[in-house]
């Protein structure tokens, strides 16, 4: 069975300063994994996607996430925070084949201070 | 372009009365469809998910059920509304079938459900 660890339900950071957010998961096969971003009131937005190839990912906004297999990790980064990326993050992975069904974490809020 | 759509946005119910979450996928044909649940402060749980007409899969056993009348209609219900049930209910969709386009879902906006 898969699951989904992120470390971290909350992180702080100033404008500009790095973002690291952390992401662990287990899979009996090779996962396809996922970060999706929540702004206030909103539904989930895609940030990016690992399903095969290139281990470093780029997506929206200037995020992007490195699948090591070794540590079993996704964590998602982003070189500087801008205030607008204050939001709540959730990584996710495939769960299944069939019906693409996925697993998420419990997500990391994420506060920019400016 | 495929666009999802659920309704209402905002719903204060009183315990014991029912309740009909709707939403529609526009753009595509025999999507995938889910309703997640996310309640006040954790993570995303899924309540049902749907590969065709008719076909409901439920994950966890609860006071709600889903229906998918059409094609790409998929309605969350519950006859009796409990005070657990509050929380942010998504829909979503994907593409059945092989192919890189096919893991990812896709969120409507979400429908605040409070029980009061």
């Amino acid at each position: 069975a898969q699951s989904v660890t992120q470390l971290g339900s909350h992180v702080s950071v100033s404008e500009g300063a790095l973002v690291l957010l952390r992401c662990n998961y287990s899979s009996s096969v090779p996962p396809y994994l996922f970060w999706y971003v929540q702004y206030p009131n909103q539904g989930l937005q895609l940030l990016l996607k690992y399903t095969t190839g290139a281990t470093l990912v780029k997506g929206i906004n200037g995020f992007e996430a490195e699948f090591k297999k070794s540590e079993t990790s996704f964590h998602l980064t982003k070189p500087s925070a801008h205030m607008s990326d204050a939001a709540e993050y959730f990584c996710a992975v495939k769960r299944e084949t069939s019906g693409s069904r996925l697993t998420f974490g419990e997500g990391t809020q994420l506060t920019v201070n400016p | 372009s495929q666009t999802i759509h659920q309704w209402p946005a905002t719903l204060v119910q009183p315990v014991g009365s029912p309740l009909s979450l709707e939403c529609t996928v526009e753009g595509t044909s025999n999507p995938n469809l889910y309703w997640y649940r996310q309640a006040a402060g954790r993570g995303l749980q899924l309540l049902f998910y749907s590969v065709g007409i008719g076909q409901i899969s439920s994950e966890v056993p609860q006071n709600l059920s889903a229906s998918r009348p059409q094609d790409r209609q998929f309605i969350l219900s519950s006859k009796k509304l409990l005070l657990s049930d509050s929380g942010f209910y998504l829909c979503a969709w994907s593409v059945i079938g092989a192919g890189l386009s096919g893991n990812t879902i896709y969120f409507g906006e979400g429908s605040w459900l409070t029980v009061v």
